[in-house]
């Protein structure tokens, strides 16, 4: 069965700075998708940027970016110029290519200080 | 266009009750699926309705049933409640049943469930 492991519980970082949310997964698939969403504490999940496990570009969108080591199985989301509305909890999720149900991790809870 | 709708926002029940959750999905989307999130997890897939038919299956026990109605709506039914069913209830919405990046699962704001 697919794992997804997110190690770090809480991360901080200083408004325009730059974190990096660690997320790793274990699978036996070649053709995957993986995901960060982020839920604040309207509780809505939002989707905050995807990759195809058979594109090695790492995927970006706007201040967001990923790191994706697919023999190391690491999938790290990197935020550049944190704004305060970024503070919430980024999930890390995995599906396989051939369903729909997606695997989380346990979710990283991310503070942006002024 | 309105996102995935979820009725209703809250809700208590005591233990051995029944509970329905509502969920509609973004207009056009087939697909509907049930997480469960408990207090300090991640989702975990509960089910998925393709075409009102039953696509996916976590591991949950019987007591929990859902059924997709002709215009795509969903409803999770949980019988016998225990004080572990306690949780926020996500329904995604998506446009087919899977297998291509641009299946994106688009979610709700969740019911939340507190079992007394």
């Amino acid at each position: 069965a697919q794992t997804v492991t997110q190690s770090q519980p809480e991360m901080s970082v200083q408004e325009a700075e730059t974190v990096t949310l660690s997320c790793t997964y274990d699978t036996s698939e070649s053709d995957y998708y993986l995901f960060w969403y982020k839920q604040p504490p309207s509780r809505q999940m939002i989707l905050v940027i995807r990759q195809e496990a058979y594109k090695q570009q790492n995927a970006t969108e706007n201040r967001f970016s990923v790191n994706f080591q697919k023999a190391a199985k690491s999938f790290s989301l990197k935020i550049s110029d944190s704004q305060l509305g970024d503070a919430a909890m980024y999930f890390c999720a995995y599906r396989s290519a051939g369903n729909n149900d997606m695997r989380f991790g346990a979710g990283t809870r991310l503070t942006v200080k002024p | 266009d309105a996102g995935v709708t979820q009725s209703p926002t809250h809700l208590i029940k005591t233990r051995g009750q029944h509970v329905t959750l509502r969920c509609s999905p973004i207009s056009g989307h087939k697909s509907v699926s049930w997480y469960q999130q408990v207090l300090g997890q991640g989702p975990q897939f509960i089910f998925q309705y393709y075409e009102k038919e039953e696509r996916g299956r976590g591991n949950f026990p019987d007591r929990f049933s859902a059924r997709q109605f002709p215009n795509y709506s969903s409803e999770l039914n949980v019988n016998a409640l225990l004080l572990g069913d306690s949780a926020l209830y996500l329904c995604a919405s998506s446009l087919g049943r899977g297998g291509t990046a641009k299946n994106i699962q688009y979610f709700g704001a969740g019911t939340r469930l507190s079992v007394l």
